[in-house]
Parts: structure tokens; sequence; C-alpha cells
């Protein structure tokens, strides 16, 4: 059973607009989520996270919105840039700096 | 570099040979995890690591995975008798605290490992 679900595998955006990329999650445990960009034949770089007490996190072009109650999280980036296209995993852990539990990701692909 | 550190990238095996894997963290990085990524998955926790003391193992599918950090730093994994299914990228991540305390995890590049 996924506890992290990403259930678009794939998304297509033209540059200079917002993506949107969505994960869902069961476990209620759950208190701190984190974003992650992903290269071929390259580790997951960290992007963005947020924790539980908060609903609301932004770093430049990145933010995260968290709604607890739908047990569900977004990522939206805008502008969205060619450099931009990449894998895009969620992730989630209970207590904090435990092992991470990953969705399947989601293949963004920024159109110029 | 300052990143996490994995080597070799790359490593082919015939099955029934034994392989193992190192991670060089992030300096000052207490926690040390390994991750198995199969294709077109996520990334799947293996074991965990504060300091030296391996405190989780939970996810390291049999006894032929074995993972030691023994001075706090430098991890490795090892897989005894590989198996055609072990094939995978295995990634490490170093994390700067402690448990219980929310931090990010800083993956290195992985190992993709090919078993024939």
């Amino acid at each position: 059973d996924q506890q992290v679900k990403q259930n678009s595998p794939s998304l297509s955006v033209q540059e200079g607009r917002i993506s949107i990329l969505n994960c869902d999650y069961t476990n209620s445990m759950f208190d701190y989520f984190l974003w992650y960009k992903k290269y071929p034949a390259e580790g997951p770089t960290f992007l963005i996270s947020i924790s539980s007490i908060k609903d609301k996190n932004e770093d430049g072009r990145f933010t995260v919105f968290l709604n607890k109650s739908a047990k569900h999280l977004s990522l939206h980036i805008v502008p969205s840039q060619p450099g931009d296209s990449a894998v895009y995993f969620c992730a989630a852990s209970a207590e904090g700096n435990t092992p991470l539990v990953f969705g399947k990701g989601t293949r963004l692909s920024v159109i110029a | 570099g300052a990143g996490v550190s994995q080597s070799p990238r790359y490593k082919v095996a015939k099955r029934g040979q034994d392989v193992a894997l190192r991670c060089d963290p992030i300096s000052g990085h207490v926690s040390l995890f390994w991750y198995q990524q199969a294709l077109g998955q996520g990334p799947e926790f293996l074991t965990y690591f504060q300091n030296e003391a391996q405190l989780d193992k939970s996810g390291l599918p049999s006894d032929r995975f074995f993972a030691e950090r023994p001075e706090g730093s430098v991890s490795t994994l090892k897989i005894q008798r590989t198996q055609q299914e072990d094939s995978a990228v295995y990634l490490c991540a170093s994390s700067r605290r402690r448990r219980y305390s929310n931090q990010p995890q800083h993956f290195g590049d992985g190992t993709r490992l090919s078993i024939l």
C-alpha cells in the first residue's frame, strides 16, 4: 500500500507559466514533507520542505502548500523554465529525520 | 566537493558474486541513510545510521544485505551472493542532525548495480 502517491506520471507546461505538481499521503503520522528534483543519472536534489505546523513555504520560484485535512500537498513553480524539466519526487517522514517515504515521481517537461 | 560521494558509479557483477558499495557523507553529518531505487519507482529505505550506530535496518530485503559505518563517517553497503532482483540504483543520503529534527536529507548520485 503506497503511503505517498503522485498520481500524475507526467506534466507538460509552457515556459513562463505555472507548474503545479501534486502529492497525496495516507499516513497521518507524517509531519515533515519534502520535494526533490532529479535529473537523469544524478541523485535527487533537495528543493523545498514544509513541516506540518505550516501550510505554506516559499523559496524563490518554488512554493509548497500543505493541506493536512485533505492529506495533500502541492509544489508550485512560477515562472517555469526549461531547466526545471526533471522528475520531481514528493517525500514524507514521521517525527523528523527518519526514513523518507517517496512517491513514484512526476516527470515535468517545460516547453520553450 | 562538499556533497555526498558514492563509488563506484556503475557496477556490473555476475549472479552469485559479492559487491561492496561505498558512501562518503557530507562532512559532519550525523545521520546516514541507504535507499534502493528500482526503475520507474521512488527510492525505498534500506537502513539508517546515527554516527556509527545502525538504528534501523528494517528495509534491508534479506540477510544477504549488510551495512556498516564503523567510524561514524564512511559507510559501506555489502550485498552477498547477488541475485538479478538486486539490480537497482543504490542511493546514500546524509543529514546534519540526529533523529527527530526536521532536516532535509542530501543525496549522492548513486551506484547503478547490474547483476548479469
